[in-house]
């Protein structure tokens, strides 16, 4: 069974980055689209991007120029990083695997708070 | 972008009646690229259909899919307790690849 965990700061001063890693278990991270995918408090979800393990990616036009997702084959982890963060960016974060482009696994989420 | 446009926002029905959810899509999608999900408070998301008609692996079958080009619909037949949540369709295209509707809330009357 794939086991998906987010991990990293619930608290992000406005203006800094914001780091999140997703720990992949119970599978290899390499053949598959993994993603991160955020929902604001009592709002609807938001897909952030994708990357293949192999490196390549693709983010959301609406974030593209503050994204960064990165992989770490060797420690089945992939990674998250957005910058210049404002409360906009408030959010549960989750991790998901991409199967036949469909998000099949998730990740319990984790809330991050972008404080002024 | 394909904007995916849910109603309604709210949807109050009693355990063992029928909901109708519907999904409107901005431009045409391939039933192939739409997905519905259930999301229960505290919880990430679950697929629920996709393919638009085809149920994801130990879901129900009083859930069910149906549509095509930019009107779809997720209907539960019977609804048990465990139903009422906030189901989201979603569809994968261009630019960006995904989107999701806002979000239809079933509550229990």
């Amino acid at each position: 069974q794939v086991q998906l965990q987010e991990s990293g700061p619930g608290l992000v001063k406005a203006s800094e980055t914001l780091s999140l890693t997703c720990t992949v278990s119970g599978g290899s991270i390499r053949s598959y689209y993994w993603s991160w995918i955020r929902q604001p408090p009592g709002k609807g979800l938001e897909w952030i991007g994708y990357l293949y393990y192999s490196g390549s990616t693709n983010y959301n036009p609406s974030l593209k120029s503050r994204v960064t997702i990165s992989v770490d084959t060797s420690k089945n982890q992939f990674s998250l990083k957005l910058t210049s963060v404002t409360a906009a960016d408030t959010a549960v974060y989750y991790c998901a695997r991409i199967k036949n482009v469909l998000f099949d696994y998730w990740g319990q989420g984790t809330l991050v708070t972008v404080s002024s | 972008e394909i904007v995916l446009t849910q109603s309604p926002g709210t949807l109050s029905l009693s355990p063992g009646e029928r909901a109708t959810l519907s999904c409107r899509a901005s431009q045409t999608v391939s039933s192939s690229d739409l997905a519905w999900y259930q999301q229960k408070p505290g919880q990430a998301p679950r697929l629920l259909i996709y393919g638009a008609s085809s149920r994801a692996t130990g879901i129900p079958d009083r859930f069910s899919g149906s549509g095509s080009g930019t009107d779809f619909t997720l209907t539960i037949s019977r609804l048990e307790p465990e139903d009422f949540a906030v189901y989201y369709c979603q569809q994968y295209g261009s630019s960006p690849p995904y989107t999701f509707g806002q979000g239809t809330k079933l509550e229990i009357k």
